[in-house]
């Protein structure tokens, strides 16, 4: 059965540093999702990719989050400097086409600690 | 502003059945969706409702009253890997997911 795969699962680091996070979606999924879930709560929606291109980015931190998704299939989101708050799991997700009605599967994340 | 409910917390016993109960307010509405999500696990598809009724599937069972803005999951034969949070998402008029903050179910032998 195919899966979305993320790495790494987690990862630990200092506030001010910098992390990178990569999701490979499911081979033939044009959508792709990266979401920020915090214990206790659902999931926010970070960034939308329809192939290479950003569908939604608004509610992204572009001060210090990036996200690119290059050849259209795996994508990598950045935290440059990271903070305290930003510990939290990192969701990656994807759909066939995003554009209708469309069932999102997600990765298994990765947990992120900033200490 | 748009806004999806669900109870915190629920407890039942193994065996037992279950309604997790979900409203919505959104601007418009293209379907919902649970998931189960596991401790430290990604969420997990279970169900898709789009038109009123009861849509069911093996033990669990999803039904859905666009009028009064509401969805319920129903899980029956409880077992201890049951033990998740649910999730209640819409789908809204901009195909955006609206995520509920999940209700934890605890089950207990």
């Amino acid at each position: 059965e195919a899966e979305v795969a993320q790495s790494p699962r987690y990862k630990i680091t200092e506030k001010s540093q910098a992390v990178a996070f990569w999701c490979d979606p499911i081979s033939g999924h044009a959508t792709l999702y990266w979401y920020r879930q915090i214990l206790g709560q659902g999931p926010e929606l970070l960034v939308q990719f329809q192939d290479e291109s950003v569908v939604d980015d608004s509610q992204l931190p572009k001060d210090r989050f990036s996200a690119e998704r290059l050849k259209g299939v795996d994508s990598t989101l950045k935290i440059q400097p990271a903070e305290l708050g930003d510990s939290a799991m990192y969701l990656c997700a994807s759909s066939v086409s995003g554009g209708a009605v469309d069932t999102q599967y997600f990765g298994p994340g990765t947990r992120l600690t900033v200490l | 502003g748009q806004n999806i409910d669900q109870p915190t917390e629920m407890t039942a016993t193994e065996g037992a059945i279950v309604q997790i109960n979900c409203t919505y307010q959104t601007s418009g509405f293209n379907g919902l969706f649970w998931y189960q999500q596991h401790a430290g696990e990604a969420p997990t598809f279970l169900s898709y409702n789009v038109l009123d009724g009861l849509e069911e599937k093996g033990r669990f069972s999803s039904f859905l009253s666009r009028s009064k803005g509401y969805s319920y999951l129903l899980l029956k034969e409880l077992q201890m890997k049951d033990s998740a949070s649910y999730l209640c998402a819409v789908l809204d008029s901009n195909y955006q997911l609206i995520w509920g903050a999940g209700t934890k179910l605890i089950i207990k032998p």
